[in-house]
């Protein structure tokens, strides 16, 4: 298996507090990802990463924002969380992103109370 | 904005037969197309990837065929087994914006015995 590890695997927050997942790999590749994924609307993107502090929006990106301080590390932070972010979040990496499959982790199951 | 959309009702087919599952695209070009298997509470897992010169790949009891006219990537699973039951997304790198990976909704896959 890919050595990606995403924390905390399980999360029960309140509406309107902050909270920051954390996707770390051990491969060294490039590009990085976090999706949600609802029942009904399969893997949507929130962000990516092209390189360390080099990330770019996805389809939903409001309320998110990330940070990659190095090449291990994808940080993903509701600033105040909804709870319409209710979600299962996955992350993933890609060595590149045309040619080459992309690894999961084993995805963050947030529910916002 | 480019789409991808996946046959949103599951599908249920009897072990042995072929299954044959849809991707479309629109408003883009691909040059390359990548399937995707994912289990209940686990993330997507890599099978198979597409260039669009190919037209058609092979891996085991999997086929994959790219028609860049019709804009649509056909999945098959031949003599298809209960084992086979997830759920299948497509997924496709977009070389216009820097590293996205977007992915269809899925469509589920039952397998009966």
């Amino acid at each position: 298996d890919a050595g990606i590890t995403q924390s905390p695997r399980h999360k029960v927050t309140e509406t309107g507090t902050p909270v920051t997942l954390r996707c770390h790999q051990t491969e060294n590749h490039r590009y990085m990802y976090w999706y949600r994924q609802d029942p009904g609307h399969g893997l949507r993107l929130i962000h990516y990463s092209y390189g360390v502090k080099d990330t770019d929006k996805g389809e939903v990106s409001d309320g998110y924002s990330v940070s990659r301080s190095k090449t291990e590390d994808f940080l993903l932070t509701l600033e105040s969380a909804t709870s319409s972010q209710t979600s299962v979040y996955f992350c993933a990496i890609s060595l590149r992103v045309f040619d080459t499959e992309a690894f999961f982790g084993q995805g963050t199951r947030l529910t916002v109370v | 904005s480019q789409k991808i959309e996946q046959n949103s009702e599951a599908l249920n087919i009897q072990e042995g037969k072929t299954a044959t599952l849809t991707c479309n695209y629109t408003n883009y070009s691909p040059a390359y197309l990548q399937w995707y298997r994912q289990d209940p509470g686990r993330g997507p897992v890599f099978l198979l990837l597409i260039r669009e010169n190919e037209k058609e790949k092979r891996k085991e009891r999997l086929k994959v065929t790219f028609d860049t006219t019709l804009k649509q990537s056909l999945f098959h699973i031949t003599a298809s087994q209960p084992a086979d039951s997830a759920t299948y997304l497509c997924a496709l790198p977009l070389y216009n914006q820097g590293g996205k990976l977007i992915f269809g909704q899925g469509t589920e896959l039952s397998v009966k015995p």
